[in-house]
């Protein structure tokens, strides 16, 4: 089954760090694009990151640049996200998103379950 | 940024009605390649999105063709011909014609 599989949110404090991971089986990972998504509690969705299939090309929402870290490990077919200096406003949600890429950037054709990160003293 | 303004933003329907959800981009959303990057989707109440429509007007597989969308340039909407009891949710559009990808605020689809 074409599926990604998000883990390690956990209650964090403010200023503290934390990595997610994403795996994914199913598909040949190295072909794809990938992204993190997040969504606060009752909020909409906001994007966070991309990262290329060879992984030398990254973009970041303005919100966590310089906070966040996107990574990818293509033998181990895993996404990783690195979070430091986390803040109230980083809790949320976290998916991970699979971006088709040319020609259909950006249309997520699968995504997560989710892994929820809480950033609270 | 490219700002994405959905409305209405609360969407009450009675079934067997039809629905209409407009989607509207602060820039075109025409790439260099000649695309329009807009995309939909749905998240059901305690899931996770899903794909519905992408590049403005494709129909995923799998999805009823009471859904459809349309539009062009900096305008878009999705319509629901008869809305089922199936399809509340909230309904997000995005742009994926640069970064960073940015969704509208999310359209919450209710039976009344």
């Amino acid at each position: 089954e074409v599926q990604v599989v998000e883990s390690g949110g956990i209650l964090v404090q403010p200023g503290g760090s934390l990595t997610l991971s994403c795996v994914a089986p199913g598909f040949i990972f190295k072909n794809y694009w990938m992204n993190w998504v997040r969504q606060a509690p009752g909020k909409g969705l906001e994007w966070v990151a991309i990262i290329k299939e060879d992984g030398r090309e990254k973009h970041y929402v303005d919100s966590v640049k310089g906070r966040f870290t996107i990574s990818r490990d293509n033998a181990e077919n895993s996404l990783i996200l690195q979070m430091s200096s986390l803040r109230a406003d980083d809790t949320a949600v976290y998916f991970c998103a699979r971006d088709p890429g040319k020609p259909n950037w950006g249309a997520f054709d699968i995504w997560g379950q989710g892994t929820m990160v809480t950033v609270s003293s | 940024d490219v700002v994405m303004t959905q409305s209405p933003l609360s969407l009450p329907v009675t079934l067997g009605q039809p629905a209409s959800i407009s989607c509207r981009s602060s820039q075109s959303l025409v790439f260099r390649d000649g695309n329009t990057y807009l995309h939909w989707f749905q998240q059901r109440p305690g899931q996770s999105p899903r794909r519905l429509i992408y590049k403005v007007s494709n129909r995923d597989s799998g999805v009823p063709d009471r859904f459809s969308g349309s539009g062009s340039g900096t305008d878009f909407t999705l319509k629901i011909s008869r809305v089922e009891a199936e399809d509340i949710g909230v309904y997000y559009c995005m742009q994926g014609t640069q970064w960073p990808y940015t969704f509208g605020q999310g359209t919450k689809l209710e039976i009344k």
